[in-house]
């Protein structure tokens, strides 16, 4: 069964704190999304990767395929940071598969 | 360009009644998808597509119907809604195969569903 795992489920962070969120994932995926989610719902996709790293202002985000395993770090972390960030798995067959989201909430 | 258009935002049913969620995008991406988001529970799939003509079921399909006639449209009916079908639905879109891979999602806006 294609899974995807994510941790943590909540985090709260002091502004500036450096943040990592996990994914992990089963075999045979063709690429790994992560997204952001604020209050009110909007959905917004932040990277999408399927090796190596990508670097988006403060954000980067990571993906090791041999571990099968993908980290989002947010540095020096703002209260707008605050939202639900999910990470999702396209397998080959297309198909997509979300973690539960990791919700964060990041204090002044 | 709209982007991914989804409608209508709200709605609210009664039980055994059926509805059809629309989902359209002018971005000509061939992957187009529906999903329910209920609390501690995450995104989950209920049908996708690859293309025209193309449909799949996804996580849980039971209860919905999709098809998809159109690269632009896809289309989500409830046939009999029920208590259970009450959650956030959202359309998604992206290229499809080998060109994914450099894809990203583009969501809908979502649509607040309840089922009295």
């Amino acid at each position: 069964k294609n899974e995807v795992e994510q941790s943590p489920q909540n985090l709260t962070a002091q502004e500036g704190e450096f943040i990592t969120i996990n994914c992990s994932y089963s075999v045979g995926i063709s690429a790994l999304h992560w997204l952001q989610q604020h209050p009110g719902g909007g959905i917004v996709s932040l990277f999408m990767l399927s090796s190596g790293k990508k670097k988006h202002g403060r954000l980067i985000a990571t993906i090791n395929i041999q571990e099968k395993h993908s980290s989002l770090h947010i540095t020096a972390s703002h209260p707008r940071d605050s939202a639900v960030y999910i990470c999702a798995a396209r397998y080959n067959t297309d198909k997509l598969i979300f973690g539960t989201g990791t919700r964060l909430q990041v204090f002044p | 360009n709209a982007g991914v258009t989804q409608t209508p935002k709200f709605q609210v049913l009664k039980t055994g009644q059926s509805m059809t969620l629309q989902c359209a995008q002018d971005m000509n991406h061939e992957y187009m998808s529906w999903y329910r988001q209920d609390p501690g529970m995450g995104l989950r799939l209920i049908h996708y597509s690859v293309g025209a003509g193309i449909t799949d079921q996804g996580e849980v399909p039971n209860g919905y119907n999709v098809s998809r006639s159109t690269t632009e449209d896809f289309p989500l009916r409830l046939l009999s809604a029920a208590p259970s079908q009450t959650s956030v639905y959202f359309c998604a879109s992206s290229y499809s195969g080998t060109s994914s891979y450099n894809s990203p999602l583009h969501f809908g806006n979502g649509t607040r569903l309840t089922v009295t």
